[in-house]
């Protein structure tokens, strides 16, 4: 089984500061792990995933994920905040292999950018 | 059309009633995935369609919710004699093939039960 924890259901920065969302994960096999974005009135699309391979993942509109194991984490990053990254974001968690095609989505984190 | 088309974009029902909601995933996706998203939480996994056929709906919360995709593409999800916690927005998404890949999600259907 899987589960996410995404700490802050909220958070807010100033345009131009570092982005910083958490996300920790549990996977009782190996695990594939997803970012999504969701604005206002939109579907949810995906940022950035992690399978195999580097562990340090870049995505979409400059954010960046790393999957540590050892800390069963996968926090989202963006050097510079823009005001048009102000949304939800979802941390998500499918197992590795056959049952790949189900995510688990954590709570969400809702993100607000001061200008 | 380009992307996941989830219609109807709202819909409010009366307690007891059937609702029908339908997905029209992007066209040569053989795996649809249907999600249930309530207020303040992460969507919740309902099932799991490879091509017409369930693959998984141990998601489906109880048999008053059915979903079928009879010709492997669009997909219908049913909802009997709906009750105030089925409120929720429900969402669909397709892939190219399951497991791995990208699933592009639909904008959803805001269900309101009153």
């Amino acid at each position: 089984a899987q589960s996410v924890t995404q700490l802050g259901s909220h958070v807010s920065v100033s345009e131009g500061a570092l982005v910083l969302l958490r996300c920790n994960y549990s996977s009782s096999v190996p695990p594939y792990l997803f970012w999504y974005v969701q604005y206002p009135n939109q579907g949810l699309q995906l940022l950035l995933k992690y399978t195999t391979g580097a562990t340090l993942v870049k995505g979409i509109n400059g954010f960046e994920a790393e999957f540590k194991k050892s800390e069963t984490s996968f926090h989202l990053t963006k050097p510079s905040a823009h005001m048009s990254d102000a949304a939800e974001y979802f941390c998500a968690v499918s197992a590795s292999g056959a049952g790949s095609y189900q995510l688990t989505f954590g709570k969400g984190t809702k993100l607000s950018v001061i200008p | 059309g380009a992307g996941v088309s989830q219609t109807p974009s709202n819909k409010v029902t009366e307690k007891g009633k059937y609702v029908e909601l339908r997905c029209d995933p992007i066209s040569g996706h053989t795996a649809l995935y249907w999600y249930r998203q309530s207020l303040g939480q992460g969507p919740e996994f309902l099932i799991y369609f490879q091509g017409t056929g369930a693959a998984d709906d141990s998601g489906l919360p109880n048999d008053r919710f059915f979903a079928v995709r009879p010709e492997g593409s669009v997909s219908t999800l049913k909802i009997q004699r709906t009750e105030r916690g089925d409120s929720a927005v429900y969402l669909c998404a397709s892939s190219p093939q399951g497991g791995g890949t990208e699933a592009f999600f639909g904008q959803g259907t805001r269900l309101t039960v009153v």
